[in-house]
């Protein structure tokens, strides 16, 4: 897998306001997969992204892969507390002796205030 | 489907004891992977296995740590002797074949070593 930096590593926002977190990396990636993961919980898988330029959307989360396939985003229109979590991206190797390797990257923890 | 399987879900123990973590992957699934999570390091890859063969550990933070799966359905992660910096939440994953193929994480088993 190869190395996948995301920024913020923290993120404070009021409800209704909108979130936003990066994934970026210097070579191109296989694909990306977003992953939640609530307080106390485990990471649970959200969405992939495997085309260039590639757009999903999953109610109020919007995600996007790059054109160049090295960035990734993920949107949240008018956060509720029940966004509440860690929030990851992750790359799944999908060629050469580490098929299938998936590598995360550091997360952003977002808390929403009512 | 009972989802990716861990125990024990908790582990406190002393100094130099010997630790063993335990995983039951989903039925049918040929990649089993173990991660461990810290605050400061986040999701660490520890090692992953692909139909029971180990694939990649160069994740495993030294000699101290052993993973095996004897089979499909079951894999142990073992830490001989503990130390206190080995004291994070341990994540076991499975997944399909494939790298389109989302992980499924188990609840996990938190391990304290005094």
């Amino acid at each position: 897998g190869q190395q996948v930096m995301q920024i913020p590593q923290y993120q404070h926002v009021q409800e209704g306001e909108d979130f936003t977190t990066y994934c970026n990396s210097s070579t191109t990636l296989s694909n990306i997969q977003w992953y939640k993961q609530r307080p106390g919980g485990h990471p649970v898988f959200l969405i992939q992204l495997v085309k260039s330029g590639e757009v999903k959307k999953q109610k109020r989360l919007t995600f996007q892969f790059g054109e160049a396939k090295k960035n990734s985003s993920l949107h949240i229109t008018a956060t509720q507390t029940t966004d509440v979590g860690t929030y990851f991206c992750a790359d799944r190797n999908a060629g050469g002796t580490s098929y299938g390797k998936l590598t995360f990257g550091q997360g952003t923890i977002l808390t929403v205030h009512p | 489907d009972a989802g990716v399987i861990q125990s024990p879900r908790h582990e406190v123990t002393e100094m130099g004891q010997e630790v063993t973590l335990r995983c039951k992957p989903i039925s049918g699934h040929d990649y089993l992977f173990w991660y461990r999570q810290t605050m400061m390091r986040g999701l660490e890859l520890l090692i992953y296995f692909n139909n029971n063969v180990p694939i990649d550990d160069s994740g495993m933070p030294e000699d101290r740590f052993s993973a095996k799966m004897p089979n499909a359905s079951f894999s142990t992660l073992k830490i001989q002797p503990s130390e206190p910096r080995d004291s994070a939440v341990y994540f076991c994953a499975s997944s399909a074949t494939g790298e389109h193929s989302p992980l499924h994480f188990g609840n996990g088993t938190r391990l304290t070593v005094t």
